[in-house]
């Protein structure tokens, strides 16, 4: 069956400092990988997503993800956090052209000003 | 614009009352519909998806069923509430493939005491 693990339950950083959330899924065949986010106050919304391709995706507001197949892991990044990060974040796989979308547990990102 | 309405936003219930959670979505035809279930620590779990009028999938054998009596409604209900049903509901909709770009609501929390 599929999963994802999240690696961080809570990461704490200060502003400018760079952002790497672990994202690890388990499932055999073809997969889509998806990270959303939800701001507080917020509807959890899409972050980015791959499909196929390039394997380093580029999403909104300066993060990006890269797929590393060997690893079954999506990655999240961003170079230099800001407080506006601040959020819950998601990493979500997609098994196959009928799976079901799978959620990590979540990883609250609390940037400190 | 597509948008999606989810009420209420909170909820107190007594155990082994009846449940019944609305979602409508506007701006968009023939929408796939979802309803999650965010347990603290659990992440993000699909309990329904729809793919049109009077098809529900079940995904966890549970205490709750879902409806679509209409193309842009989805409900969520029980007849008898437990209190492991304590959680934060969220309905969300997408277009085309299924579990590709899911757009959520706000969300219910459902306390059951």
């Amino acid at each position: 069956a599929q999963s994802v693990s999240q690696h961080n339950h809570h990461v704490i950083l200060s502003e400018a400092a760079s952002l790497e959330l672990g994202c690890n899924y388990s499932y055999g065949g073809t997969v889509n990988l998806f990270w959303y986010v939800q701001y507080p106050g917020q509807h959890l919304q899409l972050l980015l997503k791959y499909f196929s391709g390039d394997p380093l995706v580029k999403g909104i507001k300066g993060f990006e993800a890269e797929f590393i197949k060997s690893k079954f892991s999506f990655n999240l990044r961003k170079p230099s956090v800001q407080w506006s990060d601040t959020a819950e974040y998601f990493c979500a796989v997609k098994g196959g052209s009928q799976g079901n979308l799978i959620f990590g547990k979540g990883t609250k990102l609390s940037v400190k000003p | 614009s597509q948008t999606i309405h989810q009420w209420p936003a909170t909820l107190v219930q007594p155990v082994g009352s009846p449940l019944s959670l609305e979602c409508t979505v506007e701006g968009t035809s023939n929408p796939n519909l979802y309803w999650y279930r965010q347990a603290a620590g659990r992440g993000l779990q699909l309990l329904f998806y729809s793919v049109g009028i009077g098809q529900i999938s079940s995904e966890v054998p549970q205490n709750l069923s879902a409806s679509r009596p209409q193309d842009r409604q989805f409900i969520l209900s029980s007849k008898k509430l437990l209190l492991s049903d304590s959680g934060f509901y969220l309905c969300a909709w997408s277009v085309g493939s299924l579990n590709e770009k899911l757009f959520f609501g706000s969300g219910t929390q459902l306390s059951v005491l």
